[in-house]
């Protein structure tokens, strides 16, 4: 499809375990985020990338996340060492130009539903 | 710090009938203001965007409305239909970051 394509849709992992998530952004969009949503709450900015540069990382919650876009298209949430308090959806989104003051609108993938227990 | 609050926090109608959704923002300098549908299990879809110098913004049946000196928006739906149930964000940029609501909940009952 022509949307921005998240995997897994799901994850399950015990306490401890470390997990990656993938996002493939809409072919061509400059900008990546993401970002973290708690169940009945709005999104949460974790970073932000231009291309291959990781510009903002200010959002991501600890030292245990990690994110990575080393071609400047698909890109790579990581978390070592799973807590209960990472469970959340995980959104990845893209848009076509830079980000800062960019009128152009970010387009969302499904997510990937994060479950630690 | 940077606050973007939306009410209500949930709202039920009928289907056919009209409603409106609020939203005031703290975030400061002001670049744009956006509102999203979000589907149970699905990610935002962008509804409109609003720029500073822009008061009101359709798009079918939904209308956006801004008042960038109260720093207040608001997000009209006419006459609602089943499909419209999602819950809906308000997503203010400032310079460099972009800020969400908890978003509005609304079910649209038969």
């Amino acid at each position: 499809g022509a949307g921005v394509s998240q995997s897994p849709r799901y994850k399950v992992a015990k306490r401890g375990q470390d997990v990656a998530l993938r996002c493939d952004p809409i072919s061509g969009h400059v900008s990546l985020f993401w970002y973290q949503q708690a169940l009945g709450q709005g999104p949460e900015f974790l970073t932000y990338f231009q291309n291959e540069a990781q510009l903002d990382k200010s959002g991501l919650p600890s030292d245990r996340f990690f994110a990575e876009r080393p071609e400047g298209s698909v890109s790579t949430l990581k978390i070592q060492r799973t807590q209960q308090e990472d469970s959340a959806v995980y959104l990845c989104a893209s848009s076509l130009v830079r980000g800062g003051n960019s009128n152009q609108p970010q387009h969302f993938g499904d997510g990937t539903r994060l479950s630690i227990l | 710090k940077n606050q973007v609050e939306q009410s209500p926090q949930s709202l039920i109608i009928l289907e056919g009938k009209n409603c409106t959704l609020q939203c005031n923002y703290t975030v400061s300098p002001f670049s744009n203001l956006r509102w999203y549908k979000q589907d149970t299990g699905r990610g935002p879809v962008s509804l409109t965007i609003m720029t500073f110098s822009e008061n009101t913004k359709s798009n079918g049946r939904y209308t956006a409305t801004l008042d960038a000196d109260t720093k207040q928006s608001s997000l009209h739906i006419t006459a609602s239909q089943l499909s419209d149930s999602a819950s809906y964000i308000c997503v203010v940029r400032g310079y460099q970051k972009v800020t969400f609501g908890i978003g509005t909940k609304l079910q649209v009952i038969p």
